[in-house]
C-alpha cells in the first residue's frame, strides 16, 4: 500500500528562520510529487511539481528535492514570514493512466513575527 | 484565467438527505478528481474523470457517485448522508490524464456538515 508520511506534524519557528519539512513514501516507483500550501478552510494551492526524473525545483524562496532511492522529499523555505504560516501537503502520484494523489498528513507551520 | 469553482461553498444538511455537488475546471482542463479531507483520515482520493468518463475510483462506498459533462464539468453526490461524510470535499482539475505530470489546480472546497 503506498504510503506518504509528514514529519514533523507541527513547526514553530521565528520570522527570518530557514526551514526544512519532511515527506518520506514507500513507493520506489513513484511517478511525481507536488508540495501544496492549504490556509485554513482553504483549497489548495500547488506550490511546486517534481518530475520523476527531476532532483530539484526551485520558485522565489521554495525549493524542492526528491530522492527516490531513499524514499524521501524536502521542502525547503528561506527567509521564512510569517504570510509563509499555512498547512503544507505533499503528494504523489503513482502514474499510469491516472491523475490519483496520496497525500501526506501535512505539516502545519507557524511563523512568528 | 479563472480558477476551478466549486458550489455551493458550504451545506447543511441531515442525516438520510441526499446532496450533489459542483465542480467547474479551469477553462480547457478535461480531468476532474475529487477528494474528501477529514481532521481523522486527512485527504482521501474519491474518484477522477476524463472526457464524460470515470478512470479512477477511491474506496468509498456506493453511496458516492460522481458524472462528468460534456463541457467537463462534473458533480459528485452523496446519498443517504451519514454523520462521518461531514468533510471538507475538494475538486482538482488539471490538463489531461498523465500520471500527475500535469499540475493539478484545486477549487476552494465545499464544506458539507451533516447534523
Amino acid at each position: 500500500k503506498q504510503e506518504v508520511t509528514q514529519i514533523p506534524a507541527a513547526l514553530s519557528v521565528p520570522e527570518g528562520e530557514n526551514l526544512v519539512l519532511n515527506c518520506s513514501f514507500t513507493d520506489s516507483a513513484i511517478y511525481n510529487l507536488q508540495w501544496f500550501r492549504q490556509d485554513p478552510g482553504k483549497g489548495l494551492t500547488s506550490l511546486l511539481l517534481i518530475q520523476s526524473s527531476q532532483r530539484e525545483q526551485t520558485s522565489g524562496r521554495l525549493n524542492a528535492s526528491l530522492d527516490k532511492s531513499s524514499g524521501r522529499s524536502t521542502l525547503y523555505i528561506a527567509a521564512s514570514q510569517p504570510g509563509d504560516s499555512a498547512t503544507y501537503l505533499c503528494a504523489m502520484s503513482a502514474g499510469g493512466a491516472t491523475n490519483k494523489l496520496i497525500f501526506g498528513t501535512g505539516t502545519l507551520l507557524a511563523v512568528q513575527p | 484565467k479563472a480558477g476551478v469553482t466549486q458550489t455551493p461553498r458550504y451545506l447543511i444538511k441531515t442525516r438520510g438527505q441526499q446532496v450533489t455537488l459542483s465542480c467547474s475546471p479551469i477553462s480547457g482542463h478535461r480531468s476532474v478528481s475529487w477528494y474528501q479531507q477529514t481532521p481523522g483520515q486527512g485527504l482521501q482520493f474519491l474518484f477522477e474523470y476524463f472526457s464524460e468518463t470515470q478512470r479512477n475510483k477511491g474506496n468509498f462506498p456506493g453511496r458516492f457517485s460522481g458524472r462528468q459533462f460534456s463541457n467537463s464539468r462534473s458533480e459528485m453526490n452523496v446519498s443517504t448522508l451519514e454523520l462521518g461524510d461531514s468533510a471538507l470535499y475538494l475538486c482538482a482539475s488539471s490538463l489531461r490524464v498523465a500520471g500527475g505530470t500535469d499540475t493539478q489546480y484545486f477549487g476552494p472546497g465545499t464544506r458539507l456538515t451533516v447534523l
